[in-house]
């Protein structure tokens, strides 16, 4: 099946700081997500970009089809911003796949 | 516009006994999700239901698991003769007709003791 890889695994980051995530996928893809999960555990969607950039505030994101790969960008990161934000695809079935997730914490 | 529901928020089980998952989807939305997520990991798939039909249920385990999504009422997720294995967060998520984006609820978090 598809495989997806997340990078950097973890990311440690002052407040005010910008990050880039990574997201690789091993096929097409009808369907990308990134989500964060907050402390708490809720999942909080936070994209759906199956191909394209999109943005959101502080947040942007964008999917490189072609090339399998995805990019979320967190620019002037707060200290609500932590957690683990997972990138999720969907190829040839309604199933997400998602990735093991980059934690992030973001310190005052 | 309610999220996706999830009832009960934190469920506890004794080795044997059976625990029952309930999810009703965002208003609109006729397709129901379950993973599964284990601590310190992502999520998995485990099922995908439609109103009366299961469509996909590739990642549920063979025994003890089963789901079901009636033509009225939540979705249910029973997980029978619970044992250690079984504690970890079930998420639902629910789609509109047609598929598309998917919307989680805030989850079930089983502990069996």
């Amino acid at each position: 099946g598809i495989q997806v890889e997340q990078s950097p695994p973890d990311l440690i980051l002052q407040e005010g700081a910008n990050s880039t995530l990574r997201c690789n996928f091993s096929d097409s893809v009808n369907n990308l997500q990134w989500f964060h999960q907050n402390p708490w555990g809720q999942l909080i969607n936070l994209f759906y970009i199956p191909s394209g950039t999109k943005q959101n505030g502080r947040l942007s994101a964008t999917t490189v089809a072609t090339e399998r790969y995805s990019l979320l960008y967190i620019s002037s990161s707060q200290t609500t911003d932590s957690g683990v934000y997972f990138c999720a695809v969907q190829g040839g079935s309604e199933k997400l796949v998602f990735g093991k997730g980059m934690k992030l914490t973001v310190n005052p | 516009n309610a999220g996706v529901m999830q009832n009960p928020r934190h469920l506890v089980r004794r080795r044997g006994q059976e625990a029952r998952l309930r999810c009703s989807p965002m208003k609109g939305h006729s397709h129901v999700y379950w993973y599964r997520q284990l601590p310190e990991e992502g999520l998995k798939f485990m099922v995908y239901l439609q109103k009366e039909n299961i469509i996909d249920e590739s990642g549920m385990p063979k025994e003890r698991f089963s789901a079901e999504f009636p033509k009225e009422g939540p979705s249910i997720l029973r997980i029978q003769q619970v044992v250690r294995g079984d504690s970890a967060a079930y998420f639902c998520a629910s789609s509109p007709p047609g598929g598309g984006e998917q919307y989680f609820g805030p989850g079930t978090r089983l502990t069996v003791t």
